[in-house]
């Protein structure tokens, strides 16, 4: 069966570019979004169709999608950005989520 | 502003059935897909399937055999239920709406409830 992996933790320092990959077979020809989630909060769209920014998503966050890896970006990252992030595909009909990335700003 | 909000018992019984429903204010069920989405204490999240507004659905082949989503468009409430639970069915479970799109690769989740908890024990 199809899967996407994350790595459990990616830590960044403020200001600085934080980096997430989601890795799956051939994943450059589907499309990846990405999902955050803060402690305690439903998941938010951050990133749809591989690179689209959803209205009200400030534009630090971009996304790209190429061979078997998707990449979340986080440019000049802030400290509300610390949360755990989901990727997530379609493998036919079914809907797929990486295991999520908790993210730590430090 | 569309608000989903999810419903229901927060506690079953193994080896009963799991109903919970999610009511649309703010906006028309009509024109989207509907979809529940779950996730167990501190782990990820799990789509269980989805239901198109004209009644349309499709499960989590994991899950097809014990899962029903259905639609009540009068009442704007889109319903699931899980049958012969037990302890790992345990979750924080999500309505999500989906836009129409005719390629499903394309489809994304744009709208999220607060999700409500489930906890499956005797």
């Amino acid at each position: 069966s199809y899967e996407l992996t994350q790595p459990p933790s990616v830590s960044v320092s403020p200001g600085h570019t934080a980096s997430i990959t989601c890795s799956g077979d051939n994943l450059g020809d589907k499309n990846a979004c990405w999902y955050q989630q803060k402690p305690g909060q439903s998941p938010v769209l951050v990133i749809y169709q591989d690179t689209k920014r959803p209205s009200g998503i400030p534009e630090r966050f971009s996304g790209s999608n190429s061979g078997n890896t998707a990449t979340l970006t986080i440019s000049g990252t802030q400290a509300m950005d610390e949360a755990d992030y989901y990727c997530q595909a379609w493998d036919s009909t079914t809907a797929l989520f990486g295991g999520g990335t908790k993210l730590t700003v430090l | 502003q569309v608000q989903l909000q999810e419903s229901g018992p927060g506690l079953v019984k193994p080896s009963e059935t799991l109903s919970l429903t999610c009511t649309v204010s703010g906006g028309s069920i009509s024109g989207y897909y509907w979809n529940w989405i779950r996730q167990p204490p501190g782990k990820g999240l799990e789509w269980i399937g989805y239901i198109y507004y004209s009644g349309s659905t499709n499960y989590n082949p994991s899950l097809k055999s014990r899962v029903t989503i259905s639609v009540d468009t009068s009442k704007n409430q889109v319903s699931l239920k899980v049958s012969s639970v037990t302890a790992a069915d345990t979750a924080l479970y999500y309505c999500a709406r989906m836009a129409s799109m005719t390629t499903v690769s394309r489809r994304y989740f744009d709208l999220w409830g607060r999700g409500t908890l489930v906890t499956v024990s005797s």
